[in-house]
């Protein structure tokens, strides 16, 4: 398995424009989560899916930022408008469900996003 | 409200010493916790875990501990190797209720291991 797919690695955007991150997750797993990391708040938890559905999304900073799972494939997490306090890694990572064997998340490589 | 806390952002260890690493939690329901190791410019990767029914996990140069009593564990690395030199990140997981698949992270440790 590839592991869990980030698109881009890196984006650097004007202030006021519209990013959308991208994310495959490892086939089979259940659970696909958002998280954002600045030296501020280390890894926070935007966002996370079950199966599809939306479970948690209150740690969705602001109207500005949404995310989409519309098959077991492929995520997005879009902001719009952009901001330079968004600025941050952004890590995708997927899961089994919880049980015999179980290791926790398989992160992504991050996406790297700068707004200027 | 953090519910998971590494209190040391930094920790300095001479290559072929031990690095330990410590990680408090405050939830009770938490009864799997697992650590991740972290490179500059790639996602965090699973090391360890350790279950609530044990109280050492080992697996060559790694042993965490658990101390439940004390909402406690602490990451060992004997002999520390510089290719150790990352961020380390506690996590833990109920793995019943409500929040059953989630893990609940430590803002990380950054380990430097030097010659």
């Amino acid at each position: 398995d590839a592991g869990v797919i980030q698109s881009p690695r890196h984006e650097v955007t004007e202030m006021g424009q519209e990013v959308t991150l991208r994310c495959k997750p490892i086939s089979g797993h259940d659970y696909l989560f958002w998280y954002r990391q600045t030296m501020m708040r280390g890894l926070e938890l935007l966002i996370y899916f079950n199966n599809n559905v939306p479970i948690d999304d209150s740690g969705m900073p602001e109207d500005r930022f949404s995310a989409k799972m519309p098959n077991a494939s492929f995520s997005t997490l879009k902001i719009q408008p952009s901001e330079p306090r968004d600025s941050a890694v952004y890590f995708c990572a997927s899961s089994p469900k919880p049980g015999q064997g179980y290791y926790g998340y398989t992160f992504g490589s991050g996406t790297r996003l700068t707004v200027v | 409200d953090q519910q998971v806390k590494q209190n040391s952002p930094s920790l300095s260890v001479q290559e072929g010493r031990i690095s330990i690493l410590n990680c408090d939690y405050t939830n009770s329901m938490f009864d799997y916790f697992l650590w991740y190791k972290k490179y500059p410019a790639e996602g965090p990767t699973f090391l360890i875990s350790i279950s609530s029914i044990k109280d050492k996990n080992e697996d060559g140069r790694f042993t965490v501990f658990l101390n439940k009593s004390a909402k406690h564990l602490s990451l060992h690395i004997v002999p520390s190797q510089p290719g150790d030199s990352a961020v380390y990140f506690c996590a833990a997981s109920a793995r019943r209720g409500s929040t059953l698949g989630r893990l609940y992270f430590g803002r990380g440790t950054q380990l430097t291991v030097w010659p």
